[in-house]
């Protein structure tokens, strides 16, 4: 398996404009998460989905940014407008549910991360 | 403590030394233990999920210890080598949440040849 895809690797853009990330997870795994790194905040979880179904959004840290799945290998995040402040590595991690599910056991395979700055 | 907490946060050693480091978590309502180590411009990679008091993992040079009744994980690193520089993340299951896991800051290993 290729592992999680992330796209694109960087990205560089203007204050207020719209930026879009994009997840692969690994074939077979029905959860996904989407983090954010910053030197200040660290790894943030921003939300997941299970089975495409967001279950946690309460990472999400306005309404600029919004995140969907609308099928088992694909998800986005948008930043709607983005500002400077939006500037961090977001990184998509998945995983599958185990046979002991819930205890928070299961290993989340991170992607590459898209790292993001805005002027 | 609140949050997960991990310390030192950066730490320089030279190559052949043993060195280790601490992650710190809330005790309470605890279920696993996720130790990740990051290498700069890669992902973040799984290293040990730790559930049960006083489990020790090892993988190679790398072993790690739970203690989860007075909340702590220690990692360690037998001759360290260049290639073990990297951030080492922590993280444990969120309180009320089945999947969410929180992380600390990392501790940012460098091996000076």
């Amino acid at each position: 398996d290729a592992g999680v895809i992330q796209s694109p690797r960087h990205e560089v853009t203007e204050m207020g404009q719209e930026v879009t990330l994009r997840c692969k997870p690994i074939s077979g795994h029905d959860y996904l998460f989407w983090y954010r790194q910053t030197m200040m905040r660290g790894l943030e979880l921003l939300i997941y989905f299970n089975n495409n179904v967001p279950i946690d959004d309460s990472g999400m840290p306005e309404d600029r940014f919004s995140a969907k799945m609308p099928n088992a290998s694909f998800s986005t995040l948008k930043i709607q407008p983005s500002e400077p402040r939006d500037s961090a590595v977001y990184f998509c991690a998945s995983s599958q549910k185990g046979l002991t599910s819930g205890q928070g056991w299961e290993t989340q395979y991170f992607g590459p991360g898209t790292r993001l700055l805005v002027l | 403590i609140l949050n997960v907490e991990q310390s030192p946060q950066s730490l320089h050693v030279q190559e052949g030394d043993s060195t280790n480091f601490t992650c710190s978590f809330p005790s309470s309502n605890f279920y696993a233990l996720h130790w990740y180590r990051w290498e700069t411009a890669k992902s973040p990679e799984a290293l040990f999920v730790m559930t049960l008091n006083g489990d020790e993992k090892k993988k190679g040079r790398i072993s790690a210890t739970l203690n989860t009744k007075e909340g702590y994980s220690y990692l360690y690193i037998k001759g360290s080598q260049p290639e073990d520089s990297a951030t080492y993340l922590c993280a444990r299951r969120s309180p009320g949440s089945n999947y969410k896991l929180t992380f600390g800051k990392g501790t940012l290993l460098t091996v000076n040849p």
